[in-house]
């Protein structure tokens, strides 16, 4: 238990589709971060958050949303996805001034 | 070329032990870091160092870092088949306003012979 909780653990949607990935974090920390994990590729960053502002978004196609209401909660909402999109999206928290980041378990994504 | 490169594959026998190895780009890392991710699992920290250090060592693990040479190690000592997993070596760049980037490498799976 990393205290990072992600949901759902595994996800299938049809490319019409519009689901949002949770993700919340009980460690009192103030950055966030969305990761994309594909097969043989290195982790890609894809967005961070520092209290709840968006700091970086390293060039996601549109169909991925971030959302952070507050510094404990970060959401990804998905909408007409492609079958390449499919991949583990992990969720990560770290403190302001930290470096240590910590992990949620993953969303299995499949798109279909 | 990639920022973080790791070996793909280590395989090694129960009892002996494991040594996986990671190269860096950037010079102005702060810190670096080697996470497991078991099956099915998320990402977990297993230990890291700090760029002003050469080593450090935690139990069965002993990080070695030769910042010259942008060269980081990860020792597992006494190997079990529970240590078998994917291995992915991290830098950290401060990336502003107080959040760091981590930047990963493709991970080394490795497996435990018993």
């Amino acid at each position: 238990e990393t205290g990072v909780t992600q949901t759902p653990r595994h996800l299938v949607m049809g490319m019409t589709n519009k689901k949002s990935l949770k993700c919340e974090q009980h460690l009192g920390h103030n950055a966030m971060y969305w990761y994309k994990q594909s097969a043989k590729k290195p982790l890609e960053l894809m967005f961070v958050y520092n209290f709840k502002e968006q700091t970086e978004n390293n060039s996601v196609p549109s169909r991925f949303s971030p959302e952070c209401p507050n510094s404990s909660h970060l959401f990804l909402h998905l909408h007409t996805l492609q079958p390449e999109d499919s991949a583990l999206y992990l969720c990560a928290s770290s403190q302001d001034h930290g470096t240590e980041a910590f992990f949620g378990q993953g969303t299995r994504l499949t798109v279909v | 070329g990639e920022d973080v490169e790791q070996s793909l594959f280590l395989s090694v026998r129960e009892g002996d032990s494991s040594v996986i190895n990671c190269t860096y780009t950037d010079s102005s890392s702060t810190y670096l870091y080697w996470y497991k991710q078991e099956p099915g699992a998320g990402l977990q920290l297993l230990t890291y160092i700090f760029s002003n250090m050469d080593m450090k060592q935690d139990q069965r693990l002993t990080v070695l870092l030769n910042k010259k040479d942008k060269h980081l190690s990860l020792r597992i000592a006494d190997t079990q088949t529970g240590d078998s997993a994917i291995y992915f070596c991290a830098e950290s760049i401060a990336s502003g306003a107080g959040s760091y980037q981590l930047t990963f490498g493709k991970g080394t799976k490795l497996s435990v012979i018993p």
